[in-house]
């Protein structure tokens, strides 16, 4: 059993649309996460969210918001993507945001044209 | 991030040698310190991890060391192998807090045959 999914995992889009990147996790972690990988391979953190709060990454655009039906899911929704959105976005949980292991979904590829 | 920072961002070494990446960090508050590796198209995954309450960890070919006085910590991988190819990433943490990981840059390890 995957223990952190994500879909789709290759989203192609014209720049303007809005759309949602779904995740899901089955370990029963209070924390999840989602990063943006660029080219370079920098991980860079967007938001960390539990039942509790969310933290807001401050350079990330207002375009950008995280959507959790429940604890086992934080979907991402974009609005209005631009080029340089195009990039790898992973979904990630813990248990314990500072100081345990986090798993990572496969990732979703992200192209804006 | 701007907390850790790793070197070096590339390295190549041949198959059967060690391969030695080093990150430094500058809040002397952190004490959790994993390492994940990323294979081609997946997302990170933890290989190993150290907290500050131990100065060297050891798994089979992979050890990490840590240099609390320094706030440096290193990741050595002997006798390497073909698939130990990856982009590989650091991270440090303060456990207990609300601040969240930070991972180094990455570097892509290639192990030539």
């Amino acid at each position: 059993d995957t223990a952190v999914s994500q879909t789709p995992k290759y989203l192609v889009t014209q720049m303007g649309n809005d759309k949602s990147i779904k995740c899901e996790q089955n370990l029963g972690h209070d924390t999840m996460y989602w990063y943006k990988q660029d080219s370079k391979k920098f991980l860079k953190i967007m938001f960390s969210y539990n039942n509790k709060e969310l933290i807001i990454n401050e350079t990330v655009p207002n375009r950008f918001s995280p959507k959790s039906p429940d604890k086992a899911h934080l979907n991402l929704h974009i609005n209005s993507l631009e080029l340089g959105d195009s990039a790898v976005y992973f979904c990630a949980s813990s248990q314990d945001p500072a100081s345990d292991t986090q798993y990572f979904g496969p990732g979703t590829r992200l192209t804006v044209l | 991030g701007e907390n850790v920072e790793q070197h070096p961002s590339t390295l190549s070494v041949q198959e059967g040698d060690s391969a030695v990446i080093k990150c430094t960090y500058s809040d002397s508050a952190s004490n959790y310190f994993p390492w994940y590796k990323q294979e081609l198209g997946k997302g990170p995954q933890l290989i190993i991890d150290i907290r500050s309450n131990v100065g060297e960890k050891k798994d089979q070919r992979i050890a990490v060391t840590l240099n609390k006085t320094a706030k440096h910590f290193s990741l050595h991988i002997t006798e390497t192998q073909p698939e130990d190819s990856a982009v590989y990433f650091c991270a440090e943490g303060e456990s207990g807090s609300a601040r969240q990981l930070t991972f180094g840059s990455g570097t892509q390890l290639t192990v030539l045959p």
